[in-house]
């Protein structure tokens, strides 16, 4: 069974710039969640697709977006990147009800210079 | 109120050890507690987890102890390895959302 598939594993892009994210869930997984971990803040949650509609929303500025489509797989979008932007993007793949088993990807990479 | 700790910040066990790691958390609506742990440059591992009707869960070299009326739970790894040298996270989530707030992460180094 495939895991939890991120891509690109690494990006480098310029303040002011766009950046879109991909995540591919587990076959079957109905729930994508993005996550931003950096060394400052830890663990994250930016916000959560459920069957093509957002379920859940962090506190992050309205530039970080995401949509998620109808075979699942999600799409995380950051608008007018800051340096502070910098971090591993992670998503995790769930059947989406709760208390259920949520598995991570390796992550996407992003350095904002 | 959506704050997870953690303590320590950082552990060193002797191969053959326990390695003991403490979480707490303060919004009584939290119904599940997972852990996971996560090596440099891949993104985190589920271990084990646990709902709050359960007080000790057990898997393998693992076991999470669940406190409700203090909201505390615990990660036991016995007989530590080097190969379990990683950083864990514990973390809790409520209802249907996979919305997990995590607490900030304890590095463990396990000496051969």
């Amino acid at each position: 069974k495939a895991g939890v598939t991120q891509t690109p594993r690494y990006l480098i892009k310029t303040r002011g710039q766009q950046v879109t994210l991909s995540c591919s869930p587990i076959s079957g997984h109905r729930s994508v969640s993005w996550y931003q971990q950096t060394p400052g803040q830890g663990l994250q949650f930016l916000f959560e697709y459920f069957s093509e509609t957002q379920r859940n929303k962090g506190n992050f500025p309205g530039r970080f977006s995401g949509r998620q489509f109808s075979n699942s797989r999600s799409e995380m979008n950051v608008s007018t990147l800051e340096l502070g932007d910098s971090a591993l993007y992670l998503c995790a793949s769930s059947m989406g009800t709760g208390g259920t088993e949520a598995f991570f990807g390796q992550g996407t990479r992003l350095t904002v210079v | 109120q959506q704050q997870v700790k953690q303590s320590p910040q950082s552990l060193i066990v002797q191969k053959g050890g326990i390695s003991i790691i403490n979480c707490a958390y303060e919004n009584t609506a939290f119904d599940y507690f997972p852990w996971y742990q996560q090596f440099p440059g891949k993104g985190p591992a589920l271990l084990i987890a646990i709902r709050p009707d359960v007080s000790e869960k057990k898997e393998g070299r693992f076991t999470i102890s669940f406190n409700k009326s203090a909201k505390q739970f615990s990660l036991h790894i016995m007989d530590s390895q080097p190969g379990d040298s990683a950083t864990y996270f514990c973390a809790a989530s409520w209802g249907y959302g996979q919305n997990f707030v995590f607490g900030p992460g304890t590095r463990l180094s396990v000496l051969p």
